[in-house]
């Protein structure tokens, strides 16, 4: 059975402040990682695809571990409006069909 | 501004009743996609359509059922059948095929069977 595992949440930090969350995956093929991003109550919105080589975009930094199965999300400069559910996200191959959600880490911002 | 369209965003229904969620979308988009989604829990696959007129179940179809007459829409109905309906019902599309193409979520029908 394809499983994606998260950090259990919350993470409850200060402004300011870096932190990273963690995602592990059961299947040694997949091919393609995400990083989403959700709102309470909302919609799940793309933070960040995750590639081989690891990719920055401003203060969101992401890595791929593929021999550990291991995808990270490094987030410097915590801002109030960072809070919210970060959800891994793991395609197995280039079907439809095979995307697997995590259950997502939740992040809170505090002043 | 292209994007997908979910109706309604709440929903109260009566036990036993069907109710029928629209999704719409102007991306030009060739696969679309229904999620349900739980309080705590990661989002899961009920159907999936990667062109018009052709559809398949995906991990919890059971108790629903959807169609593909346009590219452009992908209707999910909650029959009867499904035994806990209440849930946040999230559609989505993709450009093609998968890869590291991504999905673009629709704002979500929230529906509350009373």
């Amino acid at each position: 059975r394809k499983e994606v595992e998260q950090d259990p949440g919350p993470f409850n930090v200060p402004e300011g402040a870096t932190v990273a969350f963690n995602c592990t995956y059961s299947n040694s093929a997949s091919q393609s990682f995400f990083w989403y991003r959700q709102d309470c109550r909302k919609e799940p919105k793309l933070l960040m695809s995750v590639y081989s080589s690891g990719n920055e975009d401003g203060r969101f930094t992401a890595q791929l571990n593929r021999a550990s199965q291991y995808i990270s999300l490094l987030i410097r400069d915590s801002k109030l409006s960072d809070s919210a559910t970060y959800l891994c996200v793991v395609r197995e191959n280039s079907g439809y069909s095979t995307l697997t959600f995590g259950k997502g880490t939740m992040l809170l911002v505090s002043p | 501004d292209g994007g997908i369209t979910q109706s309604p965003k709440y929903l109260f229904r009566k036990e036993g009743q069907n109710v029928t969620l629209s999704c719409e979308q102007n991306l030009n988009h060739d696969a679309m996609y229904w999620y349900r989604q739980d309080p705590g829990q990661g989002l899961r696959l009920i159907y999936y359509s990667q062109i018009v007129n052709d559809f398949q179940k995906g991990d919890i179809a059971e108790g629903y059922s959807v169609s593909r007459e346009k590219k452009e829409s992908f209707p999910l109905t909650v029959t009867s059948a499904q035994k806990n309906p209440t849930a946040f019902y999230l559609c989505a599309s993709q450009v093609g095929g998968g890869g590291a193409n991504v999905l673009t979520f629709g704002a979500g029908s929230r529906l509350t069977v009373l």
